[in-house]
């Protein structure tokens, strides 16, 4: 079955670039929607945004202007950039698959492990 | 937005009602996922009452108005959970979760 798995620096300095990919495996990237998600510590889940496999991006609107997404299709995964970060970024992140279906948006299946990113100096 | 209780208590073999409330709720199917620290979290229902392959069916959903309720029937401790709520957003293009709660099986 399709499996993801979050990469990428696991501690980010304030004002720079968070970057993570999410690797899939199981199955092709082709043909679906890609999403991201976090969860900052003692907090909920956040969503961050979604791509398509072609490349047309949906983001959060609190971080449409720091945030950007891509695929890679060669590679079967797609990355995530998270611009200026600050410590309210600190959080576990998550990419998951989303189908968009006849009855409308399916449930985000799979998700990720996650991967802990921390923003300090 | 969506409004979920922030923690729900339930002795096991009870039933657990997490309810989710939203005025999207009305016009927008509800998923519910079951997020355990440390792991992925799962879709436990969909669609506002779908159950995918694998869940026990001792999990249920249903919808009235505003509001959108998980249950969980015969209650067991590997039930113990925090479980978020989900909607697309269709006006404003975006994905909302609820707040989470964190259900206790005492």
């Amino acid at each position: 079955q399709v499996q993801l798995r979050e990469s990428g620096p696991g501690l980010v300095k304030p004002s720079e670039t968070l970057s993570l990919v999410c690797t899939v495996s199981g199955g092709s990237i082709d043909g679906k929607y890609w999403s991201w998600i976090r969860q900052p510590p003692g907090k909920g889940l956040e969503w961050l945004g979604f791509i398509f496999y072609s490349g047309s991006p949906n983001y959060n609107p609190s971080l449409e202007s720091r945030i950007s997404m891509s695929v890679d299709r060669p590679n079967n995964r797609f990355s995530l950039r998270l611009t200026s970060v600050t410590a309210a970024d600190t959080a576990i992140y998550y990419c998951a698959r989303l189908a968009l279906e006849k009855r409308g948006w399916g449930p985000f299946a799979p998700w990720g492990q996650g991967t802990l990113v921390t923003v300090s100096s | 937005v969506l409004t979920q209780p922030p923690s729900v208590s339930v002795a096991p073999g009870k039933t657990a009602r997490v309810t989710c409330e939203g005025d999207t709720v009305i016009s927008e199917r509800v998923h519910w996922y079951q997020h355990i620290p440390g792991q992925a979290p799962v879709v436990v229902i969909y669609y506002d009452t779908d159950r995918p392959s694998g869940i026990p069916e001792r999990f249920s959903g249903s919808k009235s108005g505003t509001a959108a309720t998980l249950i969980i029937s015969r209650v067991e401790a590997g039930d113990e959970a925090d479980y978020y709520c989900q909607v697309w957003d269709s006006d404003s293009d975006l994905w909302v979760f609820g707040g989470g709660t964190k259900l206790t099986v005492l």
